[in-house]
């Protein structure tokens, strides 16, 4: 079973409503990292926080999403107008902040946008 | 900047045989290299990483990888493939972010495989 917990696993949103999903790391994990996957395909990195702080992030991010991670054991994505295309999987992941450390994935949110 | 090439979308072999997906990376310090699996309807599955020593690692379910730094590739094997190995392969490397001292995974497009029986 994932270590990584996220919620909920499935989101239907109409076409300019709010999306918001929740990821908890695992304990003790200082690393946590979204990505978007469309239909199975690449993972599209979102962004990147170490110890509660973002770190690294994707413009489209910027620009209509909203993350945070307000504790160490708990992070938010949120849409603030939701797309058609913003329907996909989206997974957290986390891992212990040091190099080389593999990433644990969550089961991940699938967003529809209808 | 750092970037990771899995040329096939797509194999399909016969259980039985021997598998071998292949990844390419750039990167211009030494690469610490991953493979996860991600099968139908799941997330992602970490098989092994790379980090120094040994050419070759081996990982969960079997799995195994060569790093060649001849030709920067990072081939995941098996042998031999069974049905249940049908799934997608994603190959990452460890890249710095810039202008820190962080890092994070860059994956590769994925290969999707299936095993027929």
């Amino acid at each position: 079973d994932a270590a990584v917990t996220q919620k909920p696993r499935y989101l239907i949103k109409m076409k300019g409503q709010e999306a918001e999903m929740k990821c908890i790391p695992e304990k003790g994990h200082t690393a946590v990292f979204w990505y978007q996957q469309k239909q199975s395909k690449e993972l599209k990195f979102l962004i990147y926080f170490q110890n509660q702080q973002p770190l690294d992030q994707i413009d489209m991010v910027k620009e209509r999403f909203s993350a945070v991670c307000p504790s160490s054991s708990l992070c938010s994505l949120g849409i603030r107008t939701c797309e058609a295309e913003d329907s996909a999987l989206y997974l957290c992941s986390s891992s212990p902040g040091l190099g080389y450390a593999e990433q644990f994935f969550g089961p991940g949110t699938r967003l529809t946008v209808l | 900047a750092q970037s990771v090439d899995q040329p096939d979308a797509h194999v399909t072999l016969y259980e039985g045989a021997s598998l071998e997906l292949r990844c390419s990376y750039s990167y211009s310090a030494a690469p610490y290299l991953f493979w996860y699996v991600q099968y139908p309807g799941q997330s992602l599955q970490f098989l092994l990483k790379y980090i120094t020593g040994d050419a070759v690692v081996k990982g969960t379910k079997g799995f195994e990888a060569e790093f060649r730094k001849s030709n920067s590739s990072f081939n995941l094997k098996k042998s031999p493939a069974h049905w249940s190995d049908s799934a997608k392969y994603f190959c990452a490397l460890e890249g710095l972010i810039a202008s820190s001292s962080f890092s994070k995974l860059v994956f590769g497009q994925g290969t999707s495989l299936s095993v027929v029986p």
